[in-house]
């Protein structure tokens, strides 16, 4: 199986900041690599597939990038209502796996 | 717009059965690959099982195989999880999701629904 390793677990950081999460792919997924936003109370949001593809409605001050097997979620100007949990997902084979998550807090 | 909309869950004891449902509208269902992901109580998402648009084929994780069924029915535009020997770690919230419609998105979950609670308790 491959395994997806996310970083950091949590992050504070304050209204108008740029803030990076990062996904560590145990093996080469070729950029099959999905980004979700979990509001509370709520149900995943897809943000980003194919590492750097919007999804239709996202604000643009989300992007994706990638680096070998290193994927990032950058959020620049940050608004309060980016506050969640973000997950990243390897959609390259069976079985699909999840990061484990990060806590996004607005100050 | 799309719509998922989960029910089946509840209280359930360690070893029976429960089955999920999901009604699906807004969009051509017949069309997409369908899936169901779990979330345990303030814990991540795990992927729990992926059915084809005919239902031919269908995919599990190891935790699940041999407990967990997915099934469709086209006619119907809905989504089944039919979950046996459920055990305490099987406690989580249930998504019904869709599959993306292209060969980029095609194993990303472009649309969720609300959930569905199953607690796996004596």
């Amino acid at each position: 199986d491959i395994q997806m390793t996310q970083s950091p677990a949590s992050l504070s950081a304050s209204l108008g900041e740029t803030v990076s999460i990062e996904c560590l792919a145990s093996e080469d997924i070729y950029s099959n690599l999905a980004w979700y936003q979990q509001k509370p109370g709520k149900s995943p949001q897809l943000l980003i597939y194919y590492a750097s593809s919007l999804q239709d409605g996202v604000p643009s001050r989300f992007s994706g990038s990638e680096s070998g097997t290193q994927y990032s979620l950058e959020i620049n100007s940050l608004q309060p209502e980016d506050e969640g949990d973000y997950f990243c997902q390897q959609s390259y084979k069976f079985p699909l796996t999840f990061g484990s998550g990060t806590k996004l807090e607005i100050k | 717009e799309v719509q998922l909309v989960e029910s089946g869950g509840g209280l359930v004891q360690p070893g029976r059965s429960l089955k999920l449902s999901c009604a699906a509208s807004g969009f051509t269902f017949s069309n997409y690959y369908m899936a169901w992901v779990r979330q345990a109580p303030k814990k991540g998402l795990e992927w729990v099982a992926t059915i084809s648009t005919s239902g031919s084929r269908t995919y599990y994780p190891d935790s699940v195989k041999g407990r967990f069924t997915i099934s469709r029915d086209n006619a119907k535009s809905s989504l089944y999880l039919q979950m046996n020997s459920l055990k305490s770690e099987d406690t989580a919230t249930y998504y019904c999701a869709r599959h993306g419609a292209t060969v980029v998105t095609g194993d990303v979950m472009d649309a969720w629904g609300q959930g569905a609670s199953v607690t796996v308790s004596s």
